[in-house]
């Protein structure tokens, strides 16, 4: 079975504190995606991976920013945590390559309360 | 952006019903996907389809890619409790692919015992 992992279940973080998340994916998948899931705004993709040490914007990276430095790991980072990135983030790995992506396979999910 | 239309937003059955959902969109896409979420959970996937026509099967579910490669349905057959939750499409588009997923807004599913 494909197994997505990510190092925190529930995270709470002041405004300002630098934050990481991890995603570990053992399926020697090529892509690699973070989302942010809100209420009412469904599944926002943040950053994706087609490669090791490559890294693509999605649809809104603004606030973050992204490391892939082996194939098996994507972290999320907010470098100055602000209250409005309060949300539950997903991460997702899939097989591919050249940028083409399979299936999606997501994590169980980080809820991340900024205060 | 490209967007998915999902329906219906909820559902809300009697046990042993069958349950039906669809997204369409304008965008032509190549491959569609089904996913789960249940309450704090991350979406699981029930179902991928890469092939216009093509109907696959998973116990009680059914998913089906359309033939004008714009649309997918979802039907659950005999639902039980354990079906409530989030049921998601994704459709993967054809043109500029890069792996991105569009998805649906989602379907609620609550199942009455």
């Amino acid at each position: 079975d494909v197994k997505v992992t990510q190092s925190s279940r529930y995270l709470v973080k002041r405004t300002g504190e630098k934050v990481f998340l991890e995603c570990v994916q053992d399926m020697d998948h090529e892509n690699m995606f973070w989302y942010r899931q809100d209420p009412g705004l469904g599944l926002r993709l943040i950053y994706f991976s087609y490669d090791v040490k490559m890294k693509e914007k999605g649809d809104i990276p603004e606030g973050y920013s992204v490391s892939r430095e082996k194939k098996e790991r994507f972290s999320l980072i907010l470098e100055s945590a602000s209250t409005n990135q309060t949300s539950m983030y997903l991460c997702a790995s899939s097989w591919g390559s050249g940028g083409y992506s399979y299936e999606q396979y997501f994590g169980p999910g980080t809820r991340l309360t900024v205060t | 952006g490209q967007q998915l239309n999902q329906s219906p937003q909820s559902m809300f059955i009697q046990e042993g019903e069958d349950v039906s959902m669809n997204c369409t969109s304008s965008s032509i896409f190549n491959t569609w996907l089904w996913y789960k979420q249940d309450p704090g959970e991350g979406p699981v996937l029930l179902i991928a389809l890469y092939k216009a026509g093509e109907l696959t099967s998973n116990g009680r579910l059914t998913a089906q890619f359309g033939i004008t490669r714009k649309d997918s349905f979802l039907n659950i057959s005999a639902s039980i409790p354990s079906d409530v939750g989030i049921y998601f499409c994704a459709g993967q588009l054809s043109v500029g692919n890069t792996g991105k997923l569009i998805f649906g807004q989602g379907t609620t599913l609550q199942v009455k015992p």
